[in-house]
């Protein structure tokens, strides 16, 4: 089947401490993205990256870090540096040239304790 | 800031009765897309209408755009239970824009049995 997928699910962290979120997809994508979710909001562009070894900072971008070493993988770190980083993280990709239909995944639902 | 906006936050109707979410947007775009979530899941493409395009069918699914007013309506007809989530315009940044979407905070709808 293809899709993407993102683990774990639910993760909890203590506060000072860095968590890394995977994002998997073998849609063969060129663009995946990297988005926040608060309750009952809408959804806040952290990271995207349209080709391996390049990425560009969204709107939120100061406290995460990511990489993007493999066509399929785009893993996020959640750093000590970000004040409030409990929240609904969602992973996306795209096939097109333009902003065309994104691919979620299920999402990771982070808790600091 | 958010480019798009729906309009009402929270809709509850009964089953069978049709469901209309309004979304607006302040500067031009290539495309317009809306994306349903159910709780705590990730969000799913319902329909992308470009900004030559007036009016677009899915199933059940009516999307109209006006881009003189920046908008733009997705009605849902006959409505069912399963309907229930949240529904989000997202809006790209036109033309010569990097593959990034940005969303609106959503409508909520309730469809009741």
């Amino acid at each position: 089947d293809g899709g993407i997928t993102q683990s774990p699910k639910y993760l909890f962290r203590k506060e000072g401490q860095n968590v890394t979120l995977s994002c998997e997809q073998n849609l063969n994508h060129d663009a995946m993205y990297w988005y926040r979710q608060d309750p009952g909001q809408g959804l806040r562009l952290i990271y995207y990256s349209q080709i391996v070894n390049d990425f560009q900072k969204g709107d939120i971008a100061e406290g995460y870090s990511v990489s993007r070493e493999k066509k399929e993988s785009f893993p996020l770190t959640v750093t000590s540096a970000q004040k409030n980083p409990t929240a609904f993280y969602l992973c996306a990709s795209t096939r097109g040239l333009v902003a065309d239909t994104q691919y979620f995944g299920p999402g990771t639902r982070l808790t600091v304790l | 800031s958010q480019q798009g906006e729906e309009d009402p936050q929270a809709l509850s109707i009964q089953e069978g009765e049709n469901a209309t979410m309004n979304c607006s947007y302040k500067t031009s775009i290539n495309n317009l897309q809306w994306y349903r979530q159910n709780s705590g899941r990730g969000l799913v493409h319902l329909i992308l209408i470009r900004s030559n395009e007036r009016e677009k069918h899915s199933g059940r699914l009516r999307v109209t755009l006006d881009t003189s007013k920046k908008s733009s309506s997705l009605l849902i007809t006959a409505s069912r239970a399963a309907d229930t989530a949240s529904y989000f315009c997202a809006t790209d940044a036109g033309p010569g824009s990097a593959r990034q979407l940005t969303f609106g905070s959503g409508t909520q709808l309730t469809v009741l049995p």
